[in-house]
């Protein structure tokens, strides 16, 4: 099976903006969730889709929100776009089936917001 | 709540050396357990996980991991270092609630030595 694709891998926006990123999950795997990475703060979970259902949401402000469409795919939009908005956004997909919570992860999208 | 602890952001080794990465995780529940890397510009890749059944697990590229529940901790070894595993290495639990939600620890840099 394919991975897990994430589209564009590099973003470059400038302040005020707003951005919108994309991802494919696994064949099959209805679960997507979407998790920030910085070198400050490290990996942070900012909030998981389930059968187009927003199910759990990190601690991230409002600017940050997210969908996801009938064919699993998911989509995360950022308004507003900060510089501390620049991290690589990471996706990952997990087939709730196999009951063990294992997550598989895309590429990531590089976001520099300047 | 859940949190995972990585003693040492870096951790230097000589190739054909032991490797040893340390992991100790708090959990309310009893947990799954993961072991991801990461290369340079590149996504989370799953090495190893604990779901319950043998507390010894072994993972891709000649990695292994313990569950030990009394000491909390599920540090990763590998018996001889490679040049190729320099990477950043993370250590990440969930709460086992059917729903995937990953918290990781903030990371180790294994640097591997000629």
């Amino acid at each position: 099976k394919a991975g897990v694709t994430q589209t564009p891998r590099y973003l470059i926006k400038t302040r005020g903006q707003q951005v919108t990123l994309s991802c494919s999950p696994i064949s099959g795997h209805r679960s997507v969730s979407w998790y920030q990475q910085t070198p400050g703060q490290g990996l942070q979970f900012l909030f998981e889709y389930f059968s187009e259902t927003q199910r759990n949401k990190g601690n991230f402000p409002g600017r940050f929100s997210g969908r996801q469409f009938s064919n699993s795919r998911s989509e995360m939009n950022v308004s507003t776009l900060e510089l501390g908005d620049s991290a690589l956004y990471l996706c990952a997909s997990a087939d709730l089936a196999e009951n063990t919570d294992t997550q598989y992860f895309g590429p990531g999208t590089r976001l520099t917001v300047l | 709540a859940q949190s995972v602890t990585q003693l040492g952001s870096h951790v230097s080794v000589s190739e054909g050396a032991l490797v040893l990465l340390r992991c100790n995780y708090s959990s309310s529940v009893p947990p799954y357990l993961f072991w991801y890397v990461q290369y340079p510009n590149q996504g989370l890749q799953l090495l190893l996980k604990y779901t319950s059944a043998a507390t010894l697990v072994k993972g891709i590229n000649g990695f292994e991991a313990e569950f030990k529940k009394s000491e909390t901790s599920f540090h990763l070894t590998k018996p001889s270092a490679h040049m190729s595993d320099a990477a950043e290495y993370f250590c990440a639990v969930t709460q086992r609630k059917g729903y995937s939600t990953l918290t990781f620890g903030k990371g180790t840099m294994l640097l591997v030595s000629p």
